[in-house]
């Protein structure tokens, strides 16, 4: 089945432990992107990759960092995470960067 | 950051009746608009990609315009059902830039 597969679904943690959200994508995507979602805000990007070792900032990349080390995976990490980043993320893929997105299921992230 | 509005906020409908929404963006170096349906607790998923000024697109009751040259789309639902009660997102991507940004959202809740 093709999916974009996130984990974990939630996540407590205190401020300054780092962490790591995976994501995995098993459709040959190039594209890969992470989102957050607040109340009020609508999704934000946070950074996108085109393609192995090639990433960039999206709009709201302070405090994040991503690596492309393979076509399939896009970890999200957090060095280290502060109460601000409480929110809830979405690592999505697509084959270019302007075609429709396939989105995982999520990433409950509460920053205490 | 570019500039995408989707009006209204939110949508109460009776089971039935036909609505739409609009999702405004910025006319200048246009390259494609993208319709999601988000039902809550799940992920967006795609209803339309549209790259031409003038597409039409449908999907079962569901279909989308496109202005590109004010820089519009609406989004049309028919007989509204109860299982239509999801936020609908619009996304916009700019002509040479490999990122989509997204509106807020409207929200809809049809009531049987």
């Amino acid at each position: 089945e093709a999916q974009v597969t996130q984990n974990p679904r939630y996540l407590i943690t205190v401020t300054g432990k780092k962490l790591t959200v995976t994501c995995s994508q098993n459709m040959n995507h190039e594209y890969m992107s992470w989102y957050r979602q607040d109340p009020g805000l609508g999704l934000r990007q946070i950074y996108y990759s085109m393609n192995v070792e090639v990433t960039d900032k999206g709009d709201v990349p302070e405090g994040y960092k991503v690596s492309r080390k393979e076509k399939r995976n896009f970890p999200l990490i957090l060095e280290s995470p502060s109460p601000n980043q409480t929110s809830l993320y979405f690592c999505a893929s697509s084959f270019t960067g302007d075609e429709k997105l396939f989105f995982g299921s999520g990433t409950q992230l509460s920053v205490l | 950051i570019l500039n995408v509005e989707q009006s209204p906020q939110s949508l109460h409908v009776q089971e039935g009746d036909s609505t739409n929404f609009t999702c405004s963006f910025p006319s200048s170096n246009f390259y494609a608009l993208h319709w999601y349906r988000w039902e809550t607790a799940k992920s967006p998923e795609a209803l339309f990609v549209m790259t031409l000024n003038g597409d039409e697109k449908k999907k079962g009751r569901i279909s989308a315009t496109l202005n590109t040259k004010e820089g519009y789309s609406y989004l049309y639902i028919k007989g509204s059902q109860p299982e239509d009660s999801a936020t609908y997102l619009c996304a916009f991507t700019k002509s040479g830039y490999s990122t989509l940004t997204f509106g807020k959202g409207t929200m809809l809740l049809v009531s049987p």
